[in-house]
C-alpha cells in the first residue's frame, strides 16, 4: 500500500513568488494536515481537511492557504513568499473516524531565496 | 491551547543500553499522545501512541508511560540499537477535538556502536 505521497521534493523560489506544494493521502484517508518543520523546531500545525472542508487552522498568516479535492489529495499554497518560509512541509493524512492517527509523507523541502 | 515540551533535546547511548525522552503537556482535555521517529531526509513515522485510559503500553523493545495526573509520558527504548539513531518527537492531542496535534521540539537520539 503507498504511503503519503508529497510532491515536488525539492521547491526552490525567490521573495514574493508563489509556491505550490501536493499531498495525496494514503487510499482510503480523507483528512490532511499539513504542517510545516523549520530548522531546529519542532512541527508546527498549519491546516486541517476534511472531506474538502477546511476544518482548524494553526498560526499563521493568511497567505498560508489551502484546498483539498474530491480525491482528498491536497495541495498548500504560499503566497508572497517570505525568506522565514523556507522549511520543510509535511503532509499526514488519517483515516475517517481514526482522530488523531496521523501518518505523514517525505516532504516538501521549500528554500526561499 | 496546548503545549507540549520534550526533554533531553539531545540524548547520547552506547548500544544496548536503554533511552528514555520525557514530555510534559499542558492541557488536561488532551487524550492521545503519539511518538514518532524522523530519520534524516524521512518525513515522522509513528512508532506507538498511548490514550490517556491506559498508563502504560510496550512495542518489543518500545515502551510508553503516561501520568495523566503529572500531565508527562515518557518513551523508553531498551537494547539500543545504531538503527534507533534519529530525531524522536512526541506529540500531544484531544481526540475529537480540534484533530490538531502538537508536538514536542524533538530529541536528536545517538546509539554509539
Amino acid at each position: 500500500e503507498a504511503g503519503v505521497t508529497q510532491s515536488p521534493t525539492h521547491l526552490i523560489k525567490t521573495r514574493g513568488q508563489q509556491a505550490t506544494l501536493r499531498c495525496s493521502p494514503i487510499s482510503g484517508h480523507t483528512s490532511v494536515y499539513w504542517y510545516q518543520q523549520a530548522l531546529g523546531l519542532g512541527l508546527q500545525f498549519l491546516l486541517w481537511y476534511d472531506e474538502g472542508e477546511e476544518r482548524n487552522r494553526g498560526n499563521f498568516p493568511p497567505r498560508f492557504s489551502g484546498r483539498q479535492f474530491p480525491n482528498y489529495s491536497s495541495e498548500l499554497n504560499v503566497n508572497a513568499l517570505e525568506l522565514e518560509d523556507s522549511a520543510l512541509y509535511l503532509c499526514a493524512s488519517s483515516p475517517p473516524g481514526w482522530g488523531n492517527i496521523q501518518y505523514f509523507g517525505a516532504g516538501t523541502r521549500l528554500s526561499v531565496l | 491551547g496546548e503545549n507540549v515540551e520534550q526533554h533531553p533535546s539531545t540524548l547520547s547511548v552506547q548500544e544496548g543500553d536503554s533511552a528514555v525522552i520525557k514530555c510534559t503537556y499542558s492541557d488536561s482535555a488532551s487524550n492521545y499522545f503519539p511518538w514518532y521517529k524522523q530519520e534524516l531526509g524521512k518525513g515522522p513515522q509513528l512508532i506507538i501512541d498511548i490514550r490517556s485510559n491506559v498508563g502504560e503500553k510496550k512495542d518489543q523493545r518500545i515502551a510508553v508511560t503516561l501520568n495523566k495526573t503529572a500531565k508527562h509520558f515518557s518513551l523508553h527504548i531498551t537494547e539500543t540499537q545504531p538503527e534507533d539513531s534519529a530525531v524522536y518527537f512526541c506529540a500531544g492531542g484531544a481526540e475529537g477535538g480540534s484533530e490538531k496535534l502538537v508536538f514536542g521540539k524533538g530529541t536528536k537520539l545517538t546509539v554509539n556502536p
